[in-house]
């Protein structure tokens, strides 16, 4: 059974960049045409897609983010990263990892929060 | 502001049938396959149904999905205290990104 866990700051000062990791386990992050995702959640809020990274590493970001988000796969340590730069307190969130099932993400994190705050 | 919109609230009493709509658009809905979510109290979403109807393994029966045109409809039926929760669809849009409803908060009487 495939798992995944978020890992990184809760505590990001306005400006900085936003670093998260998600680690893999019971499965290669490589293996299967899955595509891995990053959901974020504003407290009290719902769901806002972040990215994903396709199978072949090819990244899509959501329009609103490009400018700031970068999602990649480290397959030597079955992790999948996020950052986002130039953080401001809207980024104040719940990160979610997610993995495709079916086309919905059908594995998901358990989430981290990451309040951006000086 | 959202791009699918489902209703904010739903409730039932038990063992009642409930239906939770979401409306999208041409680009989203009419064009690709609406998925739903459903979020306990502090827990990360779990995938409910994908591809406009099918059911993960280990989701009962009583959730169903379906979809006609820009609209996709979740329905419980049998409804139970524990299947009060935050519901979401979501679908991929063609402006290359995926859209999420706004939720809908369900309350078993």
């Amino acid at each position: 059974q495939v798992q995944l866990q978020e890992s990184g700051p809760g505590l990001v000062k306005p400006s900085q960049t936003l670093s998260l990791t998600c680690t893999v386990s019971g499965g290669s992050i490589s293996s299967g045409s899955y595509y891995w995702s990053w959901i974020r959640q504003h407290p009290g809020k719902g769901l806002e897609w972040i990215g994903y990274i396709s199978y072949s590493g090819s990244p899509y970001y959501n329009p609103s983010l490009q400018s700031r988000v970068t999602i990649s796969v480290d397959t030597s340590k079955n992790q999948l990263s996020l950052k986002l730069i130039s953080v401001t307190a809207a980024d104040t969130a719940v990160y979610y990892c997610a993995r495709e099932f079916g086309g919905g993400y059908g594995y998901w994190g358990q989430g981290t929060l990451v309040t951006v705050s000086s | 502001q959202s791009v699918l919109t489902q209703p904010p609230s739903a409730s039932g009493a038990p063992g009642q049938r409930v239906t939770i709509s979401c409306s999208g658009s041409y680009s989203n809905i009419g064009s690709h396959y609406v998925h739903w979510y459903q979020q306990l109290p502090g827990t990360a979403p779990k995938l409910l149904i994908y591809s406009n109807n099918q059911r993960p393994s280990g989701v009962p029966d009583r959730f169903s999905g379906s979809k006609s045109g820009t609209s996709a409809s979740l329905a419980i039926s049998g409804l139970r205290s524990e299947d009060e929760a935050d519901y979401y669809c979501a679908a991929w849009d063609d402006s290359l990104k995926g859209v999420f409803g706004g939720g809908t908060k369900l309350t078993v009487l």
